[in-house]
Formats: C-alpha cells, structure tokens, sequence
C-alpha cells in the first residue's frame, strides 16, 4: 500500500488478556516508531526499530510490552496480562532516507484504538 | 488514531482568518522542528519543518517561527479554512536523533 497500515483498527480485551498489534510500514522505509497517544496527551513515545540495529526500547512502560520487527518490515506490538490504563490509541510510523533530510518526517498509521475492559 | 479529546487548548477562529498555534519545546538542545496535523480518526499528518539554524520557514499557507531564545515555536495558517480543523501538535528532536518528542497538542476550531 502507499502508506502506513494498521491492524487492528480497533481492539476491545478483558483485563488480563494479551493482545498483538500489527504495523505494516511503508515499503522500503528503514525506521519503524511506535507511539501511544491516550486521551488528553500528546504522543508518547514506545519503541523504534531502524534497520538491523537492536531497537531502542527505551519508551516502553513496563515488561508486559514488547515489539517485534520481522525481516526489516511488519513489526507487532505485544502488550501481555493488559491493564486498563493501556487503553488508548496505538501509532505506528515509519520513515525513510537519512536523518537530516528535509522533510524527512515520520509518515504515520491510522492506529489502533486499544480498549481494556 | 482519533485525536485526544476534552483537555486539548483549543484555537477557535473565524473561516478565512489567520491563525496561529504556539508551542513551548523543553528541549535546548533540539535543533529540528516539526509540526503535525491530526484529524479525528487518523495518524498525524506532516505539516512542515524547520531546523534551529533558521527563525523562519513558509510553506503553503503555512508558515513557521522559531525563537530558540525562548525556544516558541508557533504555526501560522494563512485563510483558514474548515478542512483546517483538527489537532496540531508540535514536535522536536536533535537532528542527529530519531526520536521525536511531541507536545500536547492544539485544537483548531474554524468558524463557518
């Protein structure tokens, strides 16, 4: 597809339940982000992946989060035994080129609308 | 990606008037600038940019202002139009970076 994709776009558990969310990045970009965005806050950053590089997890909450990148592309997110403060909007974006570029800016997904009963 | 709701400042302007959006960045030592758009129900979108080297940028319709002495930076919109509406959010980095930082965010309410 021409840009970012999201899977599901809405996504209701129970309490206790783990769920997958999925990212499709734009083709051939090399950095993949993942941000939460909750009700009354801006974006806040979880996970980024560039390339072959270990990612920079340095965003994630807590241990029930974690994120793959499979083959330099998809990338899921996992969020284990969920919480009721993990509901919230879940972005995914990817970008392409090199850093100092003009315009070289994060082309982001729909989301993903998490909500934790 | 719905756009955060009831505690977002809120910009209401008349149709064909100029608006401006403020942000206030934390960061002294970013040196790259983005300002995004969300429209309810989606993922932001990229407005424009501009580095700490430069006070000024333009682009249509658009244009942004940086003081790093202050480090503001505000979003103009030339004739603002319904299809403004939605939420801007302001955005910095070190351009060496990747990580973005976003602020909280601005509603635009455009008047008919």
């Amino acid at each position: 597809g021409a840009g970012v994709s999201q899977s599901p776009s809405n996504k209701v558990t129970e309490k206790g339940k783990d769920v997958e969310l999925r990212c499709d990045p734009i083709s051939g970009h090399t950095a993949l982000y993942w941000y939460r965005q909750s009700l009354g806050q801006g974006l806040e950053f979880l996970i980024y992946f560039q390339g072959n590089s270990a990612p920079d997890k340095s965003g994630l909450p807590s241990d029930r989060f974690s994120a793959e990148r499979t083959g330099g592309s998809v990338s899921t997110l996992t969020i284990q035994r969920t919480q009721q403060e993990d509901s919230a909007v879940y972005l995914c974006a990817s970008r392409g080129g090199t850093s100092g570029a003009w315009g070289n800016e994060q082309f982001f997904g729909p989301g993903t609308r998490l909500t934790v009963l | 990606g719905e756009s955060v709701g009831l505690h977002l400042p809120t910009l209401s302007v008349q149709e064909g008037d100029n608006s401006i959006i403020n942000c206030a960045y934390s960061n002294s030592a970013s040196d790259y600038f983005i300002w995004y758009k969300q429209e309810s129900g989606k993922g932001p979108q990229f407005i424009i940019d501009i580095r700490s080297n430069m006070d000024k940028r333009q682009g249509q319709r658009v244009t942004v202002l940086l003081n790093k002495t202050v480090k503001h930076l505000s979003l103009q919109i030339a004739a603002t139009q319904p299809g403004d509406s939605a939420v801007y959010f302001c955005a910095e980095r070190k351009s060496s970076g990747d990580k973005l930082t976003f602020g909280t965010g601005t509603r635009l309410a455009v008047r008919p």
